[in-house]
């Protein structure tokens, strides 16, 4: 079992509508939750991060985390073609050593 | 100017060669890292360095080396390039927080191909 795992996609959408993503872990030791952005040929950005279950907003973004269910996901409100991407969900745990893993990323396609 | 930059932007070398790839920073940040990227594997942790005289190895440490310099610069090597070492590398940098709260800055990546 991978570490930290998410569909590879592509998830296509509409415009306007909802993008759903998802990513689980497989340590429960694990603290702090992250969604990175990444453009082709581009390097990752931070889109937000979550620590706490639940939910948490920003503008049109909505992460989700349920720690007992070892899930976290992220929602996209008004799908714009511009968030076409790929996203990476990233998880660090607090253990012996230092582990921030990211997952493989899945590839979302907003359709014009 | 970018807060995290990467030199050379873009590496064609052959097998058997040494190569150096260059990270520098202007965040302040103490901690810092190298990754590679590959298609279907995602991002892999190479080494990292919490501070100039602290330095980690990371998932894929084999066949790579590294050398903190300084706060703000971190250079990783490659000793004698071999063409499954081909990839995207990316370095980020973090502030390093209580907690595990480490969001990551990362850089535009230095592209690599071994032949």
């Amino acid at each position: 079992q991978k570490e930290v795992e998410q569909n590879s996609g592509p998830l296509s959408v509409p415009e306007g509508a909802i993008a759903s993503l998802n990513c689980t872990y497989s340590d429960r030791g694990s603290q702090s939750f992250f969604w990175y952005r990444q453009y082709s040929g581009k390097s990752p950005e931070l889109i937000m991060f979550i620590y706490s279950n639940g939910d948490k907003e920003d503008g049109r973004f909505t992460a989700q985390l349920n720690k007992a269910s070892q899930y976290v996901s992220l929602l996209i409100r008004d799908s714009q073609p511009s968030d076409s991407a790929t996203y990476l969900c990233a998880v660090n745990a607090r253990s012996g050593t230092y582990k921030y893993i990211f997952g493989t990323g899945t590839r979302l396609k907003v359709l014009a | 100017d970018a807060d995290v930059t990467q030199t050379p932007r873009n590496r064609i070398t052959k097998t058997g060669k040494r190569i150096m790839l260059e990270c520098s920073q202007t965040k302040g940040h103490d901690r810092m890292y190298w990754y590679r990227q590959d298609p279907g594997l995602g991002l892999r942790l190479i080494y990292y360095s919490f501070d100039v005289k602290d330095i980690n190895k990371g998932e894929i440490s084999d066949g790579y080396s590294v050398s903190r310099q300084a706060q703000a610069k971190f250079s990783l090597s490659l000793e004698s390039a071999i063409p499954n070492q081909t990839a995207l590398y990316f370095c980020a940098t973090s502030p390093g927080r209580a907690g595990g709260q480490e969001t990551q800055y990362f850089g535009p990546g230095t592209r690599l191909l071994v032949l």
